[in-house]
């Protein structure tokens, strides 16, 4: 079964660096999205992408994130200069159409955990 | 903004006993999602819910919508240890946006 997948599954960083979290949606997805967990905190919506855009942000997805198809398969999320706050697990997340009146069923991969020292 | 709230925050039960989550939503939405989420796992879809009156069951567990309500539950019946776990109801906002609630965390007691 096709399944969403992130890389790595755990990122030590020292506050200040950048980082790059990767994602291999689903193949014949469309929609992509990202999700944040800090621990043991609800998940929360950072951006979703479509056509090489973003579609939607939350308030929480500010300058120092931003997010790529850099090919045909990976989806990043890069944060430019991480905080302590950053910590968190980041999910990342794949449907196919995400039309209005559609069936849109995200599809979640096993997250990244990011820890920032 | 919407808001998804879930009670109880934390469970703890016997297995054999019979227990109801509940998942209420401040905004009309069509669109609510049931997720299951094991310590440092990823979150494993249990329910998808699309219309009013919509109800969903999958060996001991039941979920059911009240759009007019802005209410969904998820059923537990005769729990078993194995489903202890964090379970999370999201709405959809639009279509490209899941509002997650805070979670309830069910611990099942033998």
């Amino acid at each position: 079964e096709p399944e969403v997948t992130q890389t790595p599954s755990h990122q030590v960083t020292q506050m200040g660096q950048e980082v790059i979290l990767r994602c291999v949606p689903i193949s014949n997805h469309l929609y992509f999205y990202w999700y944040r967990q800090i621990l043991g905190q609800k998940v929360e919506f950072l951006v979703s992408f479509y056509n090489n855009e973003i579609s939607e942000k939350s308030e929480i997805f500010d300058d120092q994130f931003s997010v790529e198809r850099p090919d045909g398969s990976n989806f990043t999320l890069k944060i430019r200069s991480t905080k302590l706050e950053d910590s968190a697990m980041y999910f990342c997340a794949s449907s196919y159409s995400g039309l209005a009146g559609v069936y849109n069923e995200q599809y979640f991969g096993p997250g990244t955990r990011l820890t920032v020292t | 903004e919407l808001k998804v709230e879930q009670n109880p925050l934390f469970l703890s039960m016997q297995e054999g006993k019979n227990y109801t989550i509940y998942c209420n939503y401040s905004t009309t939405s069509d669109r609510l999602y049931w997720y299951r989420q094991d310590p440092g796992k990823s979150l494993e879809s249990l329910f998808v819910l699309l219309s009013n009156g919509a109800v969903k069951q999958e060996g001991r567990l039941m979920a059911s919508l009240d759009t007019k309500a802005r209410l969904s539950t998820l059923h537990i019946t005769a729990a078993v240890h194995d489903l202890s776990a964090t379970y999370f109801c999201a709405v959809e906002v639009r279509v490209q946006k899941l509002v997650f609630g805070q979670g309830t965390r069910l611990t099942i007691n033998p």
